[in-house]
């Protein structure tokens, strides 16, 4: 069974570092990793989406890696601001009875201070 | 583009009713839909995949005669939660695959707040 695991659980950190957010899986057979943004109360906001085939992928500030052989995905944010803080969560995506499915970590809740 | 909808965005309802929970996708036709459930300070857990025009597939732990899911047309799915408990209280994302794509990308909704008093 497919799990998803997000180090840390929370993260307090002052604007302008760099920070890195951990998602390790347990099963690599996986098709895509997906991270995600979600702020208080509210859905969610795709940050990045890696294939399986790929390495990394980078949207802004923004850097995601990905090892399918070690079961790990980094995710980097650059020059963290206030606007950042949130919950971020890492899924993956597995095949199941119904055919796909995405299977998410616990997330990472981060605070950047002003 | 690519933009999910639900409705209603926030409800109440009393212990032992039944409550409807609207998912739309607005600019695209989606065959599959995705229906999860998040406790507070947990994880999306995936409730059911529905198909349209066939019956939803539940995850294991999932009560199909609790939370009866229609998917009608290729734009609208329903989770009905019906005779609704206090332990039922969550929140409640749809999501939506596009038709006729490769990608396995789900576009999310803005979710759905239940309290059940």
């Amino acid at each position: 069974k497919q799990e998803v695991t997000q180090i840390p659980a929370a993260l307090s950190v002052p604007e302008g570092e760099n920070l890195v957010l951990n998602c390790s899986f347990t099963d690599s057979a996986i098709y895509n990793l997906q991270w995600f943004r979600q702020d208080p109360g509210k859905g969610l906001t795709s940050l990045l989406l890696i294939q399986s085939s790929q390495r990394e992928q980078t949207s802004g500030r923004l850097n995601a890696s990905l090892d399918k052989s070690s079961g790990r995905s980094t995710l980097y944010i650059a020059a963290s601001q206030p606007g950042d803080s949130a919950t971020y969560l890492c899924a993956v995506f597995i095949t199941n009875q119904a055919g796909t499915a995405l299977i998410f970590g616990k997330g990472t809740t981060l605070s950047v201070s002003s | 583009g690519a933009v999910v909808s639900q409705h209603p965005s926030w409800v109440i309802c009393k212990s032992g009713t039944s409550v409807k929970i609207e998912c739309r996708s607005l600019d695209f036709q989606a065959t599959t839909m995705f229906w999860y459930r998040q406790f507070p300070k947990q994880s999306l857990m995936l409730m059911a995949t529905s198909n349209e025009g066939s019956k939803a597939t539940y995850e294991q732990g999932v009560e199909k005669d609790k939370f009866l899911i229609n998917h009608a047309s290729l734009t609208l799915s329903t989770l009905t939660v019906t005779s609704a408990h206090p332990e039922d209280s969550s929140f409640y994302i749809c999501s939506a695959r596009a038709s006729g794509t490769s990608s396995y990308e789900q576009y999310f909704g803005p979710g759905t707040r239940l309290t059940v008093t």
